[in-house]
């Protein structure tokens, strides 16, 4: 059974960083794309990047609201996945999701994590 | 970038009724669109991909249709429990991966 666990959420004062884990099980990782995704208190859903598999590249793309600030890594053998903060903004408060299409399709996004609420206050 | 729009932002319907949701793109986009359910308090559950591939275990009421720019979500015999928010998304191909702004559904 596939299974994404986020964690490192919390409070964090704007311009500060923040490191957020997923961990992943029940799938071969290192065959999957990763996506990260967030959701602001009573908004929708909104994509912020995602990194390929090493077989693709590794690389990592993101969405344009936090792109040179946020940073996608990987570690296939730990099966995690992480999202690094800086710089963050009162509009970087959310719920951030991991999401995966479980490796072998298309990028859709078949599984996803409970989420870690990230809150950006002073 | 490529944006995702969707209509209408929300949607009141009866119980029995048919309920379509439509999903813009501003660029051809082929078939890489999903659509995702989302209820109250909830994390989002895949409906839909390549756009008109339903996802195992989804109810057979649930259909996609459309490629290129134009979408849809049909919901057929609208239930009680398919009181959600519907989000749809480009998912492949080159990023960005948008989502639609949402559509939620409520019932009269």
């Amino acid at each position: 059974e596939v299974h994404l666990e986020e964690s490192g959420g919390g409070l964090v004062k704007p311009g500060g960083s923040l490191r957020v884990s997923c961990a992943a099980s029940g799938f071969t990782f290192s065959n999957a794309w990763m996506n990260w995704v967030r959701q602001a208190p009573g908004k929708g859903l909104e994509w912020v990047g995602r990194i390929k598999r090493k077989i693709d590249g590794g690389t990592a793309d993101y969405a344009a609201p936090v792109k040179g600030r946020f940073t996608i890594s990987r570690d296939d053998s730990k099966n995690m996945v992480y999202l690094e903060m800086n710089s963050m903004k009162l509009e970087d408060t959310a719920v951030y999701y991991c999401a995966t299409d479980g490796g072998g399709s298309y990028n859709e996004l078949h599984y996803w994590g409970q989420g870690t609420l990230v809150t950006v206050s002073s | 970038d490529i944006e995702m729009t969707q209509s209408p932002s929300s949607l009141s319907a009866s119980v029995g009724d048919r309920v379509i949701i439509t999903c813009r793109a501003s660029q051809d986009i082929s078939n890489y669109l999903a659509w995702y359910q989302q209820k109250p308090g909830k994390v989002p559950k895949l409906l839909i991909y390549a756009a008109s591939t339903l996802q195992s275990g989804v109810s057979s009421r649930l259909s996609g249709g459309g490629s290129g720019t134009d979408f849809t979500l049909t919901i057929n015999s609208l239930q009680p429990e398919d009181v959600a928010t519907y989000y749809c998304q480009k998912y492949s191909s080159a990023p960005p991966y948008p989502f639609g702004q949402g559509t939620k559904l409520e019932i009269k």
